[in-house]
């Protein structure tokens, strides 16, 4: 089955603590990225990747990182998570930047 | 600043009747729309999308009809169904090819049986 996969589903953490949520596709996607909902803003890009080893920012980057090292793993990382960072976060994967997204089925991270 | 922006927080129609959910944008460079649907406890879902060069697209119950001149698109379905209830997102393609999708804050649409 086509599928988006994030881990874990559900998260509480305390601030400080750094933490990584995993995100794997198995479409053979080019493109992946990060999305981020919060209440009354809908889902605003934290990173992209177009590539293999090709990571770019998108609107709200502050306090995260990623990493593409293969084609089907686009881990987020915050190395030190504060409470602003508490939200629900998606992964997404296309073809290309160009076609739609597949999105995974959410992370709720809770950071107290 | 949203760019893309959905004003009705929540619509509420009876089963077999036609929903209308709109949606405006600001930014005339967006060339692609699309609009997801969001049951709770899982990702979005693509539901329907549109070219800029178009002004109406349909698929089964669902169309999307676009007014650039207006800069507003909305999304009819017809009829509409119990399973129709759900978040729906409004999103536009950002310019290039960053795949970048700017999302309105979503509808909430319920169905009455």
């Amino acid at each position: 089955e086509a599928q988006v996969t994030q881990n874990p589903r559900y998260l509480i953490t305390v601030t400080g603590k750094k933490l990584t949520v995993t995100c794997s596709q198995n479409m053979n996607h080019e493109y992946m990225s990060w999305y981020r909902q919060d209440p009354g803003l809908g889902l605003r890009q934290i990173y992209y990747s177009m590539n293999v080893e090709v990571t770019d920012k998108g609107d709200v980057p502050e306090g995260y990182k990623v990493s593409r090292k293969e084609k089907r793993n686009f881990p987020l990382i915050l190395e030190s998570p504060s409470p602003n960072q508490t939200s629900l976060y998606f992964c997404a994967s296309s073809f290309t930047g160009y076609t739609e997204a597949f999105f995974g089925q959410g992370t709720r991270l809770t950071v107290v | 600043d949203q760019q893309v922006k959905q004003n009705s927080p929540s619509l509420s129609v009876q089963e077999g009747r036609i929903s209308i959910l709109n949606c405006d944008y600001t930014n005339s460079m967006f060339d692609y729309f699309l609009w997801y649907k969001k049951y709770p406890a899982e990702g979005p879902t693509f539901l329907i999308s549109i070219s800029s060069i178009k002004d109406k697209n349909e698929d089964g119950r669902f169309t999307v009809f676009l007014n650039k001149s207006a800069k507003h698109l909305s999304l009819h379905i017809v009829p509409s169904q119990p399973g129709d209830s759900a978040v729906y997102f409004c999103a536009a393609r950002g310019s290039g090819n960053t795949g970048k999708l700017i999302f309105g804050q979503g509808t909430t649409l319920q169905v009455k049986p």
